[in-house]
Parts: structure tokens; sequence; C-alpha cells
């Protein structure tokens, strides 16, 4: 079974700094989606980036993207220019490309970012 | 993407008491989540919803329980039945859609 690991519980940055959120998983797949999703305290989960396995090529949304390493199967979230706003609970999850009708999210346990002014 | 309206917002309920959770999405889906969340804590998945067929429960969550509704691909309900202190939870639903998965504002459950 597919696994997702974010080892780091709690992170912290000054404001217009950079921070980086790792995340692992374990799979026996080839081919699949990760995701990085952001949960300030509104509640609302809000997607920030998503990464297809076959690329090669990093995702990158504005100030956020990726460190995509498929054989070592790490995907972490670089966040530069950090802002207030960034400050937020950000979940790393994992899917099957090829589960046919199981399109079920595989979830880590969070990392808190706390954003210094 | 698609827009979820997910009520009630917020809820305080007695022990023995059961509340319906409605998920309202403005489009067409074929497959819908409902995950209970810890404050603080991560996701865990319930049951997938499809339209026209029975949810399907993780492990851990049963029928009983936690009855799921799917009357059509643009709506569903979850019941939290007999609810006890340790149903007190945030509940959310979620679709598939496009680029990726959308959710609703979430439901804050306090049984007391």
């Amino acid at each position: 079974a597919q696994t997702v690991t974010q080892s780091q519980p709690e992170m912290s940055v000054q404001e217009a700094e950079t921070v980086t959120l790792s995340c692992t998983y374990d799979t026996s797949e080839s081919d699949y989606y990760l995701f990085w999703y952001k949960q300030p305290p509104s509640r609302q989960m809000i997607l920030v980036i998503r990464q297809e396995a076959y690329k090669q090529q990093n995702a990158t949304e504005n100030r956020f993207s990726v460190n995509f390493q498929k054989a070592a199967k790490s995907f972490s979230l670089k966040i530069s220019d950090s802002q207030l706003g960034d400050a937020a609970m950000y979940f790393c999850a994992y899917r099957s490309r090829n589960a046919g009708n199981n399109r079920k999210l595989i979830w880590g346990l969070g990392t808190s970012l706390a954003v210094n002014p | 993407s698609a827009v979820i309206s997910q009520k009630p917002s917020r809820d305080i309920c007695q022990r023995g008491t059961s509340l319906t959770i409605q998920c309202q999405v403005d489009s067409q889906v074929t497959m819908m989540f409902w995950y209970r969340q810890q404050p603080g804590q991560s996701l865990t998945l319930i049951a997938t919803a499809n339209q026209g067929s029975e949810a399907t429960y993780e492990s851990g969550f049963v029928i009983d329980k936690f009855p799921i509704s799917r009357p059509n691909l643009t709506f569903s309900t979850l019941t939290v039945s007999n609810m006890s202190p340790e149903d007190s939870s945030i509940y959310l639903c979620s679709v598939v859609m496009g680029y990726g998965y959308t959710f609703g504002s979430g439901t804050r459950l306090t049984v007391v």
C-alpha cells in the first residue's frame, strides 16, 4: 500500500524568505499524481500544486515550486518570498493514476507553517 | 474547477442524535469523497460515493453510523448517526474535477 510521510510537523519562516517543506512517499507504481494542498485556519483546502510522475520537469505555480525526485520518492515544496498569507497547514498527497475507478488520495500528516513578520 | 457548497458550517449537537451534512456541487461529478479531520490533523477518508451505487466505506467506518446519500451527480449527504463526543470533528466533502480535487468548506461538529 502507498504511504506519504511528512517528517516536519511544524516549520517557520521569516516573511520574504524561502522555506522548503519535505514529503516522501512509498509506492511500487510508476504512474501517479502528487499534490500539495494548503489549509489555512478557515479550513478551506486549497490546491497549491500538482505533479504528474511521468513528467520530469518540476511543476511551478508563481512562488510555489516542487523538487520532484522520482527515484528517491521525494516531493518537496519550496515557497519563495514567503508572505503572511502563506501561514497554513500544508498536506502532501498521492494518487495512483491507473487505479481504475479508485481516485482516493493518500495523505501525509501535514506540516504547520508559521510565517513571522 | 468545481465549487462546493457545504452545510452546515458548524453545529453543536446532543449525544444520541444525528446530523446530516449536505454538499452541493455546481457541476456534475461522478465521484464524491467524505472525510473526517480532527483539528490540526490530517484527513481520514470515510467513504467514496458514486451516483447510483452504494458508497464504499473505508476500514473503521460503517454504513449504519455514517449513511451516505447520492441521489444525483451534483448532491450528496453524510449523516453522523447516534452521535457521541468522539464524533466531534470536522467533516469535509470533496470531488475530483479537472486539475485536482475540490473541497467543501467543512462542517465543524461538536457533540455534547
